[in-house]
């Protein structure tokens, strides 16, 4: 079945970056893509971007592009989001999710990562 | 950005009873919109994708309706697991964007 489990828990000082991963198993990781989302407390899903997990294409929310990094390792089945500039505003729950391509709704969620940003 | 606007921002309602939840789109999604359940300390669970299309595994009490920038998410007869928060999603416009939730309570 298919499976993302999603690393650990984070809190981070402001102006500090995080790294979450996402490790795939039950289907062809190259075979799909990976979104972003994050829930901040009390707050909608927001998408951060994703990546195409056979060729690494990526693109990113123009609201965290400059923050924001994508990628992934084939070898290990496993996709990374990296947050730079880390500010309060960041503390959220972040979500990996599969997708069948770059514009799609999301099947398959990770359990979710809770980064806290505080001094 | 679409702006996808829900209402009401809560239902409250018993078992049994019927639900509707609406998502407005700013402009139109075609029929590129998905709705979402998420319970307290889960991931959001895909229920509809395309506007009517139910996701595997999903009740047929369930069912989407719309298309352009007005959308319907009905529950016929609301099981107590059904009460949580309902999202909708739009997949037609970058950056992909979720509307702010209906909570569905029990009355």
């Amino acid at each position: 079945q298919v499976q993302l489990v999603q690393s650990g828990a984070e809190v981070k000082k402001p102006g500090a970056s995080v790294k979450v991963s996402c490790k795939a198993s039950g289907y062809t990781f190259t075979s799909y893509a990976i979104h972003w989302v994050r829930q901040a407390p009390g707050q909608r899903l927001e998408w951060l971007g994703w990546i195409n997990a056979g060729n690494g294409d990526t693109k990113y929310s123009k609201n965290f592009q400059d923050r924001v990094t994508i990628n992934r390792d084939t070898s290990a089945n496993t996709a990374y989001m990296q947050l730079s500039s880390l500010r309060s505003e960041d503390t959220a729950v972040y979500y990996c999710a599969r997708a069948e391509d770059s514009k799609s709704h999301f099947m398959y969620w990770g359990q979710g990562t809770l980064v806290t940003v505080s001094s | 950005e679409i702006v996808l606007t829900q209402s009401p921002a809560t239902l409250s309602l018993s078992p049994g009873e019927r639900a509707t939840l609406s998502c407005r789109a700013s402009q139109s999604v075609t029929r590129y919109l998905a709705w979402y359940q998420q319970k307290p300390g889960q991931a959001p669970r895909l229920l509809i994708y395309d506007a009517s299309n139910r996701a595997t595994g999903i009740p047929a009490r369930f069912s989407g309706s719309g298309s352009g920038t007005d959308f319907t998410l009905t529950i016929s007869s609301l099981d107590p697991e059904d009460f949580a928060v309902y999202y909708c999603q739009q997949r037609s416009n970058w950056p992909l964007t979720f509307g702010g939730g209906t909570k569905v309570e029990i009355k």
